[in-house]
């Protein structure tokens, strides 16, 4: 079965400091692996991906990720927080012959003015 | 413009009275999807459809409807709605899947009374 975590539902940080949101997985095979944000009153918005290849994956609004099998982890990095980049912030996993996403609980992301 | 249209957007109905949320995609994706999104649960997948006429399960189910006649559209039934599928529901439509990432509309907020 296939499962993800985000371990911490409250994340605070300054504006201007970089920014974690961690996300660890559970899957048969391969992991498909995302990153969604959703802004208040909002659906929720593709920010980034892993398929393949490239441990390190950038996407939208400067946001990457690192991809780590061996800690079976995917965790959210910015290096410089934006008060506007306070939202909520959900990671998927799709494990290999499966045809579901998997979501986590969601972290919410504060950046302190 | 690309996007997921939802219908209604909030919605305030009683136990057992039969209600029907419209979804449509105007990007001639095969792949659709309905979750419902819970405080503290974050997304979990009520049915998905792979293409026309094609559907199937997600991780909670019960109590829902969907139907694929056509490309564009995936309706949510809910028979007989009760007060538990209270919720906020999001449609998301995406090119095959596994590897493309999901477009989400912008929520129907549903309140059984």
């Amino acid at each position: 079965a296939q499962s993800v975590a985000q371990p911490e539902d409250q994340v605070n940080v300054a504006e201007g400091n970089p920014l974690t949101v961690k996300c660890t997985y559970s899957v048969s095979g391969n992991p498909y692996l995302f990153w969604y944000v959703q802004y208040p009153n909002r659906g929720l918005q593709f920010l980034l991906k892993y398929i393949t290849g490239d441990n390190l994956v950038k996407g939208s609004y400067g946001f990457e990720a690192e991809f780590n099998k061996s800690q079976t982890s995917f965790h959210l990095k910015k290096p410089s927080a934006l008060v506007s980049d306070s939202a909520l912030y959900f990671c998927a996993v799709r494990q290999t012959g499966a045809n579901n996403l998997f979501f986590g609980t969601g972290t919410r992301l504060t950046v302190i003015p | 413009e690309a996007q997921v249209t939802q219908n209604p957007r909030y919605l305030i109905t009683v136990t057992g009275k039969k209600l029907t949320v419209t979804c449509s995609q105007n990007m001639n994706h095969e792949y659709m999807s309905w979750y419902r999104q819970d405080p503290g649960l974050g997304l979990r997948q009520i049915y998905y459809s792979m293409n026309v006429e094609v559907t199937d399960k997600g991780d909670v189910p019960e109590g829902y409807k969907v139907s694929r006649k056509e490309k564009r559209n995936f309706p949510l039934i809910l028979e007989s709605p009760s007060p538990n599928q209270t919720s906020l529901y999001f449609c998301a439509s995406s090119l095959p899947f596994p590897y493309n990432e999901q477009f989400f509309g912008p929520g129907t907020r549903l309140t059984v009374l």
